[in-house]
Protein backbone atom coordinates (compact mmCIF):
# COMPACT_ATOMS: atom_id res chain seq x y z
CA UNK A 1 0.00 0.00 0.00
CA UNK A 2 0.28 3.72 0.14
CA UNK A 3 3.12 4.75 2.31
CA UNK A 4 3.61 8.70 3.64
CA UNK A 5 6.36 9.92 5.45
CA UNK A 6 6.32 12.97 7.44
CA UNK A 7 9.40 15.34 8.51
CA UNK A 8 10.50 16.13 10.62
CA UNK A 9 9.01 14.24 13.36
CA UNK A 10 9.60 16.92 16.46
CA UNK A 11 10.29 20.62 15.64
CA UNK A 12 10.55 23.38 18.56
CA UNK A 13 10.39 26.63 17.33
CA UNK A 14 10.52 30.23 19.02
CA UNK A 15 7.24 32.43 18.53
CA UNK A 16 7.25 34.42 15.81
CA UNK A 17 9.81 32.14 13.84
CA UNK A 18 8.80 30.10 10.49
CA UNK A 19 8.76 26.77 9.69
CA UNK A 20 8.12 24.44 6.91
CA UNK A 21 6.28 21.01 7.20
CA UNK A 22 6.99 18.44 4.41
CA UNK A 23 4.77 15.03 3.60
CA UNK A 24 6.02 13.01 0.98
CA UNK A 25 3.87 9.94 -0.32
CA UNK A 26 4.93 6.72 -2.32
CA UNK A 27 2.20 6.60 -4.82
CA UNK A 28 -0.40 8.45 -6.97
CA UNK A 29 -3.06 10.46 -4.65
CA UNK A 30 -6.72 12.14 -5.48
CA UNK A 31 -6.70 13.48 -2.54
CA UNK A 32 -4.50 15.09 0.17
CA UNK A 33 -5.36 16.75 3.66
CA UNK A 34 -3.37 18.60 6.30
CA UNK A 35 -4.75 18.25 9.99
CA UNK A 36 -4.45 19.97 13.08
CA UNK A 37 -4.64 17.44 16.12
CA UNK A 38 -5.85 19.75 19.15
CA UNK A 39 -4.89 18.59 22.69
CA UNK A 40 -8.26 16.91 22.94
CA UNK A 41 -7.16 14.35 20.25
CA UNK A 42 -10.05 16.12 17.60
CA UNK A 43 -8.32 16.70 13.94
CA UNK A 44 -8.78 19.81 13.05
CA UNK A 45 -9.02 20.41 8.93
CA UNK A 46 -6.09 22.92 7.69
CA UNK A 47 -6.08 22.26 4.14
CA UNK A 48 -8.07 20.07 1.02
CA UNK A 49 -5.02 20.32 -1.25
CA UNK A 50 -4.87 17.13 -3.89
CA UNK A 51 -3.09 19.49 -5.71
CA UNK A 52 -2.07 23.30 -6.24
CA UNK A 53 -1.48 26.12 -3.60
CA UNK A 54 -3.61 27.39 -0.86
CA UNK A 55 -3.79 30.27 1.81
CA UNK A 56 -5.36 30.72 4.93
CA UNK A 57 -4.26 33.02 7.06
CA UNK A 58 -0.61 32.56 8.25
CA UNK A 59 -0.75 29.33 7.29
CA UNK A 60 -0.45 27.53 3.31
CA UNK A 61 0.34 24.95 1.51
CA UNK A 62 1.59 23.43 -2.08
CA UNK A 63 1.25 19.70 -3.23
CA UNK A 64 2.96 18.82 -6.05
CA UNK A 65 1.38 15.65 -7.01
CA UNK A 66 3.92 14.88 -9.78
CA UNK A 67 6.43 14.84 -7.37
CA UNK A 68 4.60 12.92 -4.64
CA UNK A 69 5.03 15.76 -1.45
CA UNK A 70 3.47 18.24 -0.07
CA UNK A 71 4.72 21.12 1.91
CA UNK A 72 2.91 22.96 4.81
CA UNK A 73 4.30 26.56 5.91
CA UNK A 74 3.70 28.33 8.84
CA UNK A 75 4.78 31.88 9.51
CA UNK A 76 5.00 34.01 12.38
CA UNK A 77 4.52 30.99 14.86
CA UNK A 78 2.18 31.20 17.74
CA UNK A 79 2.12 29.29 21.00
CA UNK A 80 -1.39 28.23 20.17
CA UNK A 81 0.11 26.31 16.91
CA UNK A 82 1.59 23.69 19.14
CA UNK A 83 0.48 20.47 18.65
CA UNK A 84 0.45 17.69 16.23
CA UNK A 85 -0.07 18.24 12.58
CA UNK A 86 -0.51 15.09 10.05
CA UNK A 87 -0.59 14.34 6.35
CA UNK A 88 -3.08 12.04 5.24
CA UNK A 89 -3.66 10.84 1.36
CA UNK A 90 -6.29 9.08 -0.65
CA UNK A 91 -6.00 7.09 -3.58
CA UNK A 92 -7.91 6.35 -6.35
CA UNK A 93 -10.61 3.37 -6.52
CA UNK A 94 -10.35 2.96 -2.32
CA UNK A 95 -13.37 4.51 -0.87
CA UNK A 96 -11.71 7.99 0.15
CA UNK A 97 -10.31 6.30 3.34
CA UNK A 98 -7.29 8.41 4.32
CA UNK A 99 -3.56 6.74 5.24
CA UNK A 100 -2.14 9.17 7.52
CA UNK A 101 1.25 10.16 8.44
CA UNK A 102 2.88 9.27 11.64
CA UNK A 103 2.80 13.58 12.41
CA UNK A 104 5.36 15.69 13.23
CA UNK A 105 4.87 17.26 16.95
CA UNK A 106 5.29 20.83 16.94
CA UNK A 107 6.04 22.92 20.13
CA UNK A 108 6.20 26.83 20.16
CA UNK A 109 7.96 28.25 22.76
CA UNK A 110 7.01 32.15 23.92
CA UNK B 1 -24.45 21.88 10.54
CA UNK B 2 -23.11 21.21 13.88
CA UNK B 3 -20.17 18.72 12.05
CA UNK B 4 -19.56 14.81 13.07
CA UNK B 5 -20.47 14.31 16.44
CA UNK B 6 -19.29 11.10 18.82
CA UNK B 7 -20.18 10.09 22.33
CA UNK B 8 -19.68 8.79 24.65
CA UNK B 9 -16.32 11.30 24.27
CA UNK B 10 -14.69 9.08 27.32
CA UNK B 11 -15.03 5.33 28.18
CA UNK B 12 -13.34 3.49 30.82
CA UNK B 13 -14.28 -0.38 30.99
CA UNK B 14 -13.30 -3.51 32.76
CA UNK B 15 -11.48 -6.12 30.40
CA UNK B 16 -14.14 -8.42 29.02
CA UNK B 17 -16.96 -5.82 29.06
CA UNK B 18 -18.79 -5.10 25.65
CA UNK B 19 -18.78 -1.21 24.65
CA UNK B 20 -20.53 0.48 22.03
CA UNK B 21 -20.00 4.07 20.16
CA UNK B 22 -21.98 6.26 18.46
CA UNK B 23 -21.19 8.52 15.48
CA UNK B 24 -23.39 11.47 13.76
CA UNK B 25 -21.70 11.98 10.26
CA UNK B 26 -22.98 16.16 8.90
CA UNK B 27 -26.21 14.91 7.50
CA UNK B 28 -25.82 15.50 3.99
CA UNK B 29 -22.89 13.04 3.69
CA UNK B 30 -23.22 9.66 2.42
CA UNK B 31 -19.65 8.20 3.61
CA UNK B 32 -18.43 7.33 6.94
CA UNK B 33 -15.38 6.24 8.31
CA UNK B 34 -14.04 4.62 11.35
CA UNK B 35 -10.50 5.13 12.56
CA UNK B 36 -8.51 4.07 15.38
CA UNK B 37 -5.53 5.99 16.99
CA UNK B 38 -2.84 4.90 19.57
CA UNK B 39 -0.65 6.95 21.28
CA UNK B 40 2.10 8.30 19.45
CA UNK B 41 0.40 7.05 16.25
CA UNK B 42 -1.36 8.81 12.90
CA UNK B 43 -4.87 7.37 12.62
CA UNK B 44 -5.42 3.96 10.91
CA UNK B 45 -8.29 3.02 8.60
CA UNK B 46 -10.91 0.73 10.02
CA UNK B 47 -14.00 0.55 7.92
CA UNK B 48 -16.14 2.66 5.59
CA UNK B 49 -19.61 2.59 4.73
CA UNK B 50 -21.58 4.45 1.87
CA UNK B 51 -25.00 4.93 2.78
CA UNK B 52 -25.79 2.20 4.35
CA UNK B 53 -23.65 -0.50 2.72
CA UNK B 54 -20.08 -1.39 4.45
CA UNK B 55 -17.86 -1.29 2.01
CA UNK B 56 -14.34 -2.15 3.31
CA UNK B 57 -12.88 -3.24 6.72
CA UNK B 58 -9.45 -3.52 7.50
CA UNK B 59 -7.24 -6.29 8.47
CA UNK B 60 -7.21 -4.31 12.02
CA UNK B 61 -11.01 -5.05 12.48
CA UNK B 62 -11.04 -8.61 14.52
CA UNK B 63 -14.19 -10.19 14.86
CA UNK B 64 -14.30 -8.55 17.81
CA UNK B 65 -15.36 -5.53 16.31
CA UNK B 66 -18.54 -4.66 14.34
CA UNK B 67 -19.82 -1.66 12.99
CA UNK B 68 -23.33 -0.82 11.90
CA UNK B 69 -24.62 2.38 9.90
CA UNK B 70 -28.65 0.85 9.68
CA UNK B 71 -30.28 3.46 8.27
CA UNK B 72 -27.73 5.31 6.35
CA UNK B 73 -27.36 8.27 8.83
CA UNK B 74 -25.80 7.47 12.35
CA UNK B 75 -23.11 4.41 12.74
CA UNK B 76 -21.83 2.57 15.98
CA UNK B 77 -19.31 0.52 16.66
CA UNK B 78 -19.41 -2.24 19.12
CA UNK B 79 -16.29 -4.07 20.75
CA UNK B 80 -17.36 -7.12 22.26
CA UNK B 81 -15.01 -9.19 24.90
CA UNK B 82 -12.35 -5.58 25.27
CA UNK B 83 -9.17 -6.46 25.58
CA UNK B 84 -6.21 -4.18 26.87
CA UNK B 85 -4.76 -3.42 23.87
CA UNK B 86 -8.25 -2.07 22.77
CA UNK B 87 -7.44 0.86 24.31
CA UNK B 88 -7.07 4.28 21.72
CA UNK B 89 -8.77 6.85 20.73
CA UNK B 90 -11.38 5.89 18.03
CA UNK B 91 -12.58 8.62 15.56
CA UNK B 92 -15.37 8.92 12.93
CA UNK B 93 -15.23 10.97 10.08
CA UNK B 94 -17.21 11.96 7.02
CA UNK B 95 -17.18 13.15 3.69
CA UNK B 96 -19.18 13.18 0.03
CA UNK B 97 -18.76 11.40 -2.52
CA UNK B 98 -19.41 12.16 -6.31
CA UNK B 99 -18.47 9.05 -8.55
CA UNK B 100 -14.37 8.58 -8.21
CA UNK B 101 -13.92 12.02 -6.63
CA UNK B 102 -13.02 12.14 -3.00
CA UNK B 103 -14.14 14.97 -1.40
CA UNK B 104 -12.71 16.41 2.35
CA UNK B 105 -13.17 14.71 5.10
CA UNK B 106 -14.36 16.03 8.55
CA UNK B 107 -13.22 14.40 11.68
CA UNK B 108 -15.45 13.97 14.99
CA UNK B 109 -13.97 15.01 18.32
CA UNK B 110 -13.17 11.05 19.08
CA UNK B 111 -14.24 8.53 21.65
CA UNK B 112 -11.08 7.90 24.19
CA UNK B 113 -11.24 4.32 25.34
CA UNK B 114 -9.29 2.71 28.64
CA UNK B 115 -9.79 -1.03 29.00
CA UNK B 116 -8.58 -1.56 32.76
Amino acid sequence: GIQVEQSPPDLILQEGANSTLRCNFSDSVNNLQWFHQNPWGQLINLFYIPSGTKQNGRLSATTVATERYSLLYISSSQTTDSGVYFCAVGVYNQGGKLIFGQGTELSVKP
Amino acid sequence: DTGVSQNPRHKITKRGQNVTFRCDPISEHNRLYWYRQTLGQGPEFLTYFQNEAQLEKSRLLSDRFSAERPKGSFSTLEIQRTEQGDSAMYLCASSLSKGQLNTEAFFGQGTRLTVV
